[in-house]
């Protein structure tokens, strides 16, 4: 059974303060991994779609980074604003597995002003 | 470009009973999958299809079903509802090119009596 881990399971930061969330995901049979932003209420967005060792995305004040040899990868936030309050997924995807997404738990964030 | 759409959003059914679940892709996407969400399980695949067959199926009894139309519509399908399956129920849709970034519909919340 394949396992996708995030951690922390939540986190209560200030605006202002810059935070990192960590995705582990099985090191083989890699293809990609993906980051969705997941507000209340709201449908799930995608963030960044990952498939090289070593690749760095960057939007805005997130960004991420991705390790397929050790099997994991760090989301950052720069500045965290309230609006960025959100639960935060990752989510592996296989060879010849097709668009079979296997999720992580998430992590919560809450940034207070 | 209209986003993903799912019908009905809200459905509250008795155990027992069957229910059914439409998602409508965004245009020209082919492929649609289905995710089930509850409460400390996190995003659970539960299948995908393309071209009007299941390409993808996640570890669901057989209670669970779907299908795919000509014009990519997907119906999902529970049938003996059981008290486990209250969920919020996720439809995604994507142009199958790699490495298949899904868009994500608001969901069917459905609670089982």
């Amino acid at each position: 059974i394949l396992n996708v881990e995030q951690s922390p399971q939540s986190l209560h930061v200030q605006e202002g303060d810059s935070t990192n969330f960590t995705c582990s995901f099985p090191s083989s049979n890699f293809y990609a991994l993906h980051w969705y932003r997941w507000e209340t209420a709201k449908s799930p967005e995608a963030l960044f779609v990952m498939t090289l060792n070593g690749d760095e995305k960057k939007k805005g004040r997130i960004s991420a980074t991705l390790n397929t040899k050790e099997g994991y990868s760090y989301l950052y936030i720069k500045g965290s604003q309230p609006e960025d309050s959100a639960t935060y997924l990752c989510a592996f995807l296989g060879v010849n597995q097709g668009g079979k997404l296997i999720f992580g738990q998430g992590t919560e964030l809450s940034v207070k002003p | 470009k209209a986003g993903v759409t799912q019908t009905p959003r809200y459905l509250i059914k008795t155990r027992g009973q069957q229910v059914t679940l439409s998602c409508s892709p965004i245009s020209g996407h082919r492929s649609v999958s289905w995710y089930q969400q509850t409460p400390g399980q996190g995003l659970q695949f539960l299948f995908e299809y393309f071209s009007e067959t299941q390409r993808n199926k996640g570890n669901f009894p057989g209670r669970f079903s779907g299908r795919q139309f000509s014009n990519s519509r997907s119906e999902m399908n529970v049938s003996t509802l059981e008290l486990g399956d209250s969920a919020l129920y996720l439809c995604a849709s994507s142009m199958t090119r790699d490495p298949y970034e899904q868009y994500f519909g608001p969901g069917t919340r459905l609670t089982v009596t």
